[in-house]
């Protein structure tokens, strides 16, 4: 079972380009989330989905979007990359909604220079 | 005042030793915590959950104090293998659900 896959695993990305993280789970989970994590901080919720078709903004939601189309996708977009956007993406799937155990993706290390 | 906040150490603890990491949140209406586990650019991992009655898993041991507002985690006869951080996650109700994840506690465990 693969759980949660994520795309790319690691990426430089000039500032101003538009980026894709794909982010696919194989566990029929309802539940999908974007993260990112820097250093000295939690990992903080970008954007987040309660079932297919839905979406909402998390804490860090600015200059990111995502779209839902299906219970397994769950891509996370930034139009145009700036170099605060450098971080560790972690997208994560829960089948019980916020209560309930978070299963992450290994992680995508985007650099934006 | 972060809503979820951890010493960020490191412990540096020789193998054998016991460690306790404590865990403070802010907002009272928080319902579910939990300790995860992330190894050195790796995701996190569930390591348990926190019981009101607290619980224990092998070495681990986690608790929860509601009046104080805290969580810990005690491990007992660290291994090599426990180096890690340590993430603290509450789960706030606010209508719906939203999870805060502390910093994280590093842990070096020594030979």
């Amino acid at each position: 079972i693969a759980g949660i896959t994520q795309a790319p695993t690691s990426q430089i990305l000039a500032a101003g380009r538009r980026m894709t993280l794909r982010c696919t789970q194989d566990m029929r989970h309802n539940a999908m989330y974007w993260y990112r994590q820097d250093l000295g901080l939690g990992l903080r919720l970008i954007h987040y989905s309660n079932t297919a078709g839905t979406t909402g903004k998390g804490e860090v939601p600015d200059g990111y979007s995502v779209s839902r189309a299906n219970t397994d996708d769950f891509p996370l977009t930034l139009a145009s990359a700036v170099p605060s956007q450098t971080s560790v993406y972690f997208c994560a799937s829960s089948d019980k909604g916020g209560t309930g155990e978070l299963f992450f993706g290994e992680g995508s290390r985007l650099t934006v220079l | 005042r972060k809503e979820v906040e951890q010493d960020p150490g490191p412990f540096n603890v020789p193998e054998g030793a016991t460690v306790a990491f404590n865990c403070t949140y802010s907002n009272s209406a928080s319902q579910s915590f939990f300790w995860y586990r992330q190894d050195c650019r790796k995701e996190p991992k569930l390591l348990m959950s926190v019981y009101s009655s607290g619980n224990e898993d092998g070495r681990f041991t986690a608790q929860l104090n509601r009046a104080s507002q805290y969580i810990s985690l005690l491990i007992r006869d660290s291994k090599l293998s426990d180096s890690a951080t340590y993430l603290c996650v509450v789960n706030i109700n606010t209508g719906g659900f939203k999870t805060i994840f502390g910093a994280g506690t590093r842990l070096f465990v020594k030979a």
